[in-house]
């Protein structure tokens, strides 16, 4: 799987959005973005993936650039229980090894009141 | 429709007992994933079952630990003759089909 690079931390007020950017400019074409995140030792929360066109879903939206090197993980309005580790994880869809994820460290995301 | 279940939460045992962790995946759910966090680490991956069978043990240490997924009952990760580096949270993913995984809310294993 492609290794990713995400800032180390950010913060944002509550109620205005969170952009959360990943850069995975060694993504092969078969390889999804996928995001994660982690509240305070909890098991981690799928958030949404895509792989090449935007998404969105009730949590957040996925925007990939053109060239899918990079990509932004965007919360609409931000709550204080956002604040966690949002992983972005890069993988191939399939069966044996290629089921694993491989997280990095992440970013931190702290929302402000 | 209940997510993925662990058991126990916390779990404490002395070096050179051993540790059985549990997971109980989503209904309908037939693959499990087991992963390690160690504190102040990432998650790391390691092991992936599918009904009966070890699909990818690449990330299990070559001793003490072992796991399975019977074909009744819950997904067991154990854990023989724990030692203080043992000392983790141990999480347990579900999946449908190898695509979204759901985690579970882990268990916390202390060694004394």
């Amino acid at each position: 799987d492609a290794k990713t690079t995400q800032p180390p931390s950010m913060d944002c007020a509550e109620g205005r959005a969170a952009n959360l950017p990943c850069n995975h400019s060694t993504i092969s074409g078969n390889e999804y973005v996928y995001w994660y995140r982690q509240i305070h030792s909890q098991g981690p929360q799928y958030i949404i993936h895509g792989l090449k066109n935007n998404e969105t879903n009730e949590m957040a939206s996925l925007i990939i650039t053109e060239d899918r090197k990079s990509s932004t993980l965007i919360l609409p309005h931000a709550t204080l229980r956002d604040t966690a580790v949002y992983y972005c994880i890069v993988r191939v869809l399939g069966r044996g090894a290629n089921s694993k994820l491989t997280f990095g460290k992440g970013i931190t995301l702290s929302v402000r009141p | 429709n209940a997510g993925v279940m662990q058991n126990p939460r916390h779990l404490v045992r002395r070096r050179g007992q051993e540790a059985r962790l549990r997971c109980s995946p989503m209904k309908g759910h037939s693959h499990v994933y087991w992963y390690r966090q160690l504190p102040e680490e990432g998650l790391k991956f390691m092991v992936y079952l599918q009904k009966e069978n070890i699909i990818d043990e690449s990330g299990m240490p070559k001793e003490r630990f072992s796991a399975e997924f019977p074909k009744e009952g819950p997904s067991i990760l154990r854990i023989q003759q724990v030692v203080r580096g043992d000392s983790a949270a141990y999480f347990c993913a579900s999946s449908l089909d190898s695509y979204e995984q759901y985690f579970g809310p882990g268990t916390r294993l202390t060694v004394t």
